[in-house]
């Protein structure tokens, strides 16, 4: 079965620096990948999919991630973090007939 | 405006006692899906649905239960068999229910006991 690892419940970053959240994936299968970003007390929205068309990925708000098979990675990756970019965020597989599997979760603090 | 909304955004369950979340989707989308969330634990699904009249358990339905008598809603209901049911709930849809699809999300509903 699918298996999503999220490397870091908790990553904090100042301003302007860059964003790098984790995230691996186990499966036999190149699965599908996504990342989605949840505001307190809020639902999830997604920020970017991967579909293997291109392994470089962009997304809302600054966001990027890129696909490396050989080290089943999705890292989420933004050059230079915002206040408003503190949140908590999800990665998510899907392989297969499989359903949606998501990690435990990373949430990103950013210091001013 | 095309969405997802969920009801209550709080919800106070006494014991031994049935409550129901709400969930209602004006995005003609044919799947739904139910999101236990809860801290450091990511999301765990409770139950899905691809089509009105039918649905399957996901990973943790024990004490849950669910309905989809419409294409647009999918209420779930916390039963007193669910001993521990303090969590934050989320409903999402997704266009067919296959691979690739965005799945969209409510704003969730988060149940308490009292």
């Amino acid at each position: 079965a699918q298996s999503v690892t999220q490397l870091g419940s908790h990553v904090s970053v100042s301003e302007g620096a860059l964003v790098l959240l984790r995230c691996n994936y186990s499966s036999s299968v190149p699965p599908y990948l996504f990342w989605y970003v949840q505001y307190p007390n809020q639902g999830l929205q997604l920020l970017l999919k991967y579909t293997s068309a291109a392994t470089l990925v962009k997304g809302i708000n600054g966001f990027e991630a890129e696909f490396k098979k050989s080290e089943t990675s999705f890292h989420l990756t933004k050059p230079s973090a915002h206040m408003s970019d503190a949140a908590e965020y999800f990665c998510a597989a899907q392989g297969g007939s499989e359903k949606l599997v998501f990690g435990k979760g990373t949430k990103l603090t950013v210091n001013p | 405006d095309g969405g997802i909304t969920q009801s209550p955004k709080y919800l106070f369950r006494k014991e031994g006692q049935n409550v129901t979340l709400s969930c209602e989707q004006n995005l003609n989308h044919d799947a739904m899906y139910w999101y236990r969330q809860d801290p450091g634990q990511g999301l765990r699904l409770i139950y899905y649905s691809q089509i009105v009249n039918d649905f399957q358990k996901g990973d943790i339905a024990e004490g849950y239960s669910v309905s989809r008598e419409k294409k647009e809603s999918f209420p779930l209901t916390v039963t007193s068999a669910q001993k521990n049911p303090t969590a934050f709930y989320l409903c999402a849809s997704s266009p067919m229910g296959g691979h690739v699809e965005t799945q969209y999300f409510g704003p969730g509903t988060r149940l308490l006991v009292l």
